[in-house]
């Protein structure tokens, strides 16, 4: 079922910008990951938070974690024209067993300006 | 890392005709599979798991008899659309996961199958 709902649906900044996206969902987790998607292609992992943690940094990438609301935030500092994407959060939920498939937000468009 | 395989990466086939895909784990054993759909500017959506040597369980609203999974070895799933329909058209991603490897369960994508019914 599709949990996660994300914020801005779409969002066009300019090169050098940092960009927010922002991720709900709605049942206990063990982890929460985030994936970039170019235009048709397969699915890069860019980060995993576990619910035991708060922030994670990768590179220009910093991701939080709100288990008590139940919401994420994926900032892309100083972006570039190669982040134009579409980014996804994934949620890997608590039943036991890590025998789940992932449930996938609606996604951000992201397009960078040069 | 770990690497998983698609195979085709496209394919376009007739109204009514059947559809094998391919989803191999190249250099670690899936003891459990996923197949995931994804129609355009959509997100993907989970429509099964796959566990070797076991039956596949299906997400809700999934035909089991129109999506034929077969997990018959450690290192390959198989998804079959069968009688195949335009509506059926879609990205289709795999997704493996070592269960006795990583803690954290990390799920490994394929690069998707393209399908395109006519």
């Amino acid at each position: 079922s599709q949990q996660g709902e994300e914020d801005p649906q779409a969002l066009s900044i300019q090169e050098g910008e940092n960009a927010t996206m922002n991720c709900s969902y709605k049942t206990s987790i063990n982890n929460l990951q985030w994936y970039r998607q170019n235009s048709g292609r397969g699915l890069v992992h860019l980060i995993l938070i576990r619910s035991n943690e708060r922030e994670k940094h990768s590179g220009r990438l910093r991701v939080t974690l709100d288990t008590s609301k139940k919401s994420s935030s994926l900032l892309i500092t100083a972006s570039r024209a190669a982040d134009t994407a579409s980014y996804f959060c994934a949620t890997d939920s608590d039943s036991g067993g890590g025998a789940d498939g992932l449930t996938f937000g609606k996604g951000t468009h992201l397009i960078i300006q040069p | 890392g770990a690497v998983v395989s698609q195979h085709p990466s496209w394919v376009i086939c007739k109204s009514g005709t059947s559809v094998k895909i391919e989803c191999r784990s190249l250099d670690f054993q899936a003891t459990t599979m996923f197949w995931y759909r994804q129609f355009p500017k959509q997100s993907l959506m989970l429509m099964a798991t796959s566990n070797e040597g076991s039956k596949a369980t299906y997400e809700q609203g999934v035909e089991k008899d129109k999506f034929l999974i077969n997990h018959a070895s450690l290192t390959l799933s198989t998804l079959t659309v069968t009688s195949a329909h335009p509506e059926d058209s879609s990205f289709y991603i795999c997704s493996a996961r070592d269960l006795w490897g990583k803690p954290d369960y990390e799920q490994y994508f394929g690069p998707g199958t393209r399908l395109t019914v006519t």
